[in-house]
């Protein structure tokens, strides 16, 4: 089974400071990881993917995020947040090991960056 | 980029009406469309996995007599609540998978559906 754990309900962090969102994971086979964000009253918008190749994966509107194999984690990074940036983020993970292809998603921590 | 888009994005209505929802995959073919539901303040909770031509694939405890789903081509799915009542009250969002198992899901704005 896969299984994907955000630590943290909520992360608050000023304007222009760097921002961290947790993800770790637990999959059977290779992972196949995601993060997705989401808008109030919206569906989930695509950021970043890690498949295989560089550790260090860039995204959309200048998020990253870093895998890390032997602690099993795909924090996501920002170098400075934006108050546009609060919102729910959703870290996804899929493996060729579950048997389907189903995203298995973490419950989500809400980023609130204050000005 | 790929964009997958997904109407109504609200209902409201009464008790044992029947609500249909479409999910489109405007600029790509999706082979599979999921449909998910969301509950306040949690996370995504699968539903089921509609494959093209074929029967949906239910989860565990998602009654299929109640949540109809029709993947008729490669870039349609819909989702019908039938004889809704207040307790089926949700966010529904629907996403579609680029071909390629390593190929990113795409999701549309969501459905509030809201049964009075």
């Amino acid at each position: 089974a896969q299984s994907v754990a955000q630590p943290e309900d909520q992360v608050n962090v000023a304007e222009g400071n760097p921002l961290t969102v947790k993800c770790t994971y637990s999959v059977s086979g290779n992972p196949y990881l995601f993060w997705y964000v989401q808008y109030p009253n919206r569906g989930l918008q695509f950021l970043l993917k890690y498949i295989t190749g560089d550790n260090l994966v860039k995204g959309s509107y200048g998020f990253e995020a870093e895998f890390n194999k032997s602690q099993t984690s795909f924090h996501l990074k920002k170098p400075s947040a934006l108050v546009s940036d609060s919102a729910l983020y959703f870290c996804a993970v899929w493996s060729s090991g579950a048997g389907s292809y189903q995203l298995t998603f973490g419950k989500g921590t809400k980023l609130s960056v204050i000005p | 980029g790929a964009v997958v888009s997904q109407h109504p994005s609200r209902v409201i209505c009464k008790s044992g009406t029947s609500v249909k929802i479409e999910c489109r995959s405007l600029d790509f073919q999706a082979t599979t469309m999921f449909w998910y539901r969301q509950f306040p303040k949690q996370s995504l909770m699968l539903m089921a996995t509609s494959n093209e031509g074929s029967k949906a694939t239910y989860e565990q405890g998602v009654e299929k007599d109640k949540f109809l789903i029709n993947h008729a081509s490669l870039t349609l799915s819909t989702l019908t609540v039938a004889s809704a009542h207040p307790e089926d009250s949700s966010f529904y969002i629907c996403s579609a998978r680029e071909q390629g198992l390593n190929q990113p899901q795409h999701f549309g704005d969501g459905t509030r559906l809201s049964i009075l």
